[in-house]
Order: C-alpha cells, then structure tokens, then sequence
C-alpha cells in the first residue's frame, strides 16, 4: 500500500539551511506536498511539485524530487526561528486523495 | 486563492452527545472532501472520502456509523461525531479539492470530550 516516510525530529541553528527528507512508495504518485503545522493550527500549504519535475524553488524554500529512489526533500534557507514547526510530506496520485508522513518537528536555535 | 473553512475551531462537549463539524469551500466547488484525524503528537490519518450527492467512503478501521459525513452541496461537508466519548477528544480536519489537483486544507477543529 502506500506509505510515506520521514524522519521524526530536526534541529537546526537559526541562519542555517534546513533539509527535511522523505521517502514514499507508491510511484504512481502525481504530486508530492509539504505542508507546515504550527502549534495549535492547522496545515498551511507550502509547495507542491508535480512528479515530473525534479526540482522547483520558490523564495526561501527548494524541493528536490528523485523519483528513482521515491525522495523527496524541502530545503528551507536561513532558517528562522519562525520556521519552527511540524513538516509533512504528502503524495497525491490525483483525485486529491492524500496519504501523509509522521512529519517532521523541525527545532530552530537561536 | 482557495480557502476552506472549518467551524467551529473548538469544541467541548459531554460525554455521550453528538458534535457536527462543518467545512466549507468558500471560493470554489469542491465535488470531494476529505477528512482527517490528527492525535497529539501524530500524521493526519484519513478517515473518509466525502462525495458531493453520495455516500462517503469510509477508510479501514473507521466507524461509519460513529462518524456521519454528509456532503450535501458542493461547497459544504458535515462530520457528525455521533454519541461521542473521551477517546474521541481529537483535531479533526478537512480538506477539499481545487483545479489543478491543489488540495486545501481548513483550519481545523478541536474535539474534547468531557
């Protein structure tokens, strides 16, 4: 079945790059997600990136997407403590069906 | 850009009532709706698949008739936690689906049960 997977915990200082991986296992995935959760709140879309695309970037942040090995990484750049929260990575294989990973708590030291 | 709305956000209710949650499309007509249970400190697990006009499809483990999904246009799902008990205390959260295959999510709502 499907199955996405990421690491549980990150800690960064604050003005470093951030990377968070994961890994999925359904390729027929079409689309892959990161979501953000803050505490209390509820998921705040990121970026998305078509599983055609091995790359895109947007402002601050990099997702990078091997579909051979089924990875999927966001980058943050200049982390902030702003930036601390939960990430998850979701696919989509349309019809908006979305399975999530675990997320993973991303902790920024200043 | 899209945006879809849950109410109420928070929820406290006895033990043995029933709560409705509500999400709304505010912008755009979503024919499919999810919904999803988060418990502290865990991913979102979906529990059904809302259909405008039909029954919901209710995933594995998922008590249908505990949890009533009514979807009856095409801008607004309902989830009815039925004769609701403490271990229901949750974040239950909605999404719909936009063109281009975006999904979006509402804000969420906190279910605690007393």
């Amino acid at each position: 079945g499907e199955d996405v997977e990421q690491s549980l915990f990150l800690s960064v200082r604050e003005g470093d790059s951030s990377v968070i991986n994961c890994t999925y296992t359904d390729s027929s995935s079409t689309y892959l997600y990161w979501y953000k959760q803050e505490p209390g709140a509820g998921l705040q879309l990121l970026t998305y990136i078509f599983s055609n695309m091995d790359m895109k970037q947007d402002q601050r942040l990099t997702v990078l997407l091997n579909k051979k090995d089924k990875h999927l990484s966001l980058r943050i750049a200049d982390t902030q403590t702003g930036d601390s929260a939960i990430y998850f990575c979701a696919e989509s294989t349309g019809g908006f069906k979305t399975i999530f990973g675990a997320g993973t708590r991303l902790f920024v030291k200043a | 850009g899209a945006v879809v709305s849950q109410h109420p956000s928070w929820v406290i209710c006895k033990s043995g009532t029933s709560v409705k949650i509500e999400c709304r499309s505010l912008d755009f007509q979503a024919t499919t709706m999810f919904w999803y249970r988060q418990f502290p400190k865990q991913s979102l697990m979906l529990m059904a698949t809302s259909n405008e006009g039909s029954k919901a499809t209710y995933e594995q483990g998922v008590e249908k008739d505990k949890f009533l999904i009514n979807h009856a246009s095409l801008t607004l799902s309902t989830l009815t936690v039925t004769s609701a008990h403490p271990e229901d205390s949750s974040f239950y959260i909605c999404s719909a689906g936009h063109s281009g295959n975006t999904i979006y999510f509402g804000e969420g709502s906190w279910l605690t049960v007393v």
